[in-house]
């Protein structure tokens, strides 16, 4: 199975701060890597998929890059509706795999 | 827009059968080229795969799950289904059903709300 190492795990933020995340995979996935944001109760909402592709209706504040084992999730003006978890997932074998997620909170 | 509604118990004892079901609003299971998925969360801990279903009716599963899964489709109710036999404690968690995206690059959009099962005696 890829193994997808996400960090960090928790990251304290301010309102306009800029934010990265990082997801690693253990092995090179081309651009086969999505974004999510879960709020508590929530189902998670695609946010990027294929890498670095917004998804329809999601802030143009939200960015993504790869492609190949390093993969970033950039908010690049941290909105009160952003504080969430954030995880990663692989589309490029089975069993797909994800991140063990990044929460973002108030600092 | 399509819409997904995950419904089933949410208490199952353990070596029972956990049993749920996705309704699929706004759409049908059998139209292009998507695969609609069951995906797990136990509590604390990362989303887990548990498997697929093609539109056309192929079945793809976990490995993990060691044949104990299958996930069927109603397609006169636009419902497809997951059975997941012999549960023990480990199989407690939220349990999401998702629409796969298959363009190349696969994604899940949209997910269910997702059912808290906990398996308990």
């Amino acid at each position: 199975d890829i193994q997808m190492t996400q960090s960090p795990s928790s990251l304290p933020a301010s309102v306009g701060d800029r934010v990265t995340i990082t997801c690693r995979a253990s092995q090179s996935i081309s651009s086969n890597l999505n974004w999510y944001q879960q709020k508590p109760g929530k189902a998670p909402k695609l946010l990027i998929y294929a890498a670095s592709n917004l998804q329809s209706g999601v802030p143009s504040r939200f960015s993504g890059s790869g492609p190949g084992t390093h993969f970033t999730l950039t908010i690049s003006s941290l909105q009160p509706e952003d504080f969430a978890t954030y995880f990663c997932q692989q589309s490029y074998s089975t069993p797909y795999t994800f991140g063990q997620g990044t929460k973002v909170d108030i600092k | 827009q399509l819409q997904l509604l995950g419904s089933g118990p949410g208490l199952v004892k353990p070596s029972e059968t956990l049993s749920l079901t996705c309704s699929v609003s706004g759409g049908s299971i059998t139209s292009g080229s998507f695969y609609w998925d069951w995906i797990r969360q136990p509590p604390g801990r990362g989303l887990e795969w548990i498997g697929s279903l093609y539109y056309s009716g192929n079945t793809y599963y976990n490995p993990s799950l060691r044949g104990r899964v299958t996930i069927s489709a109603d397609t006169s109710k636009r419902q497809f289904s997951l059975k997941l036999t012999s549960v023990t404690a480990a199989d407690t968690g939220v349990y999401y059903c998702a629409r796969r995206s298959s363009d190349g690059i696969d994604w899940y959009d949209p997910w269910g709300q997702g059912i808290l099962v906990t398996v308990s005696s």
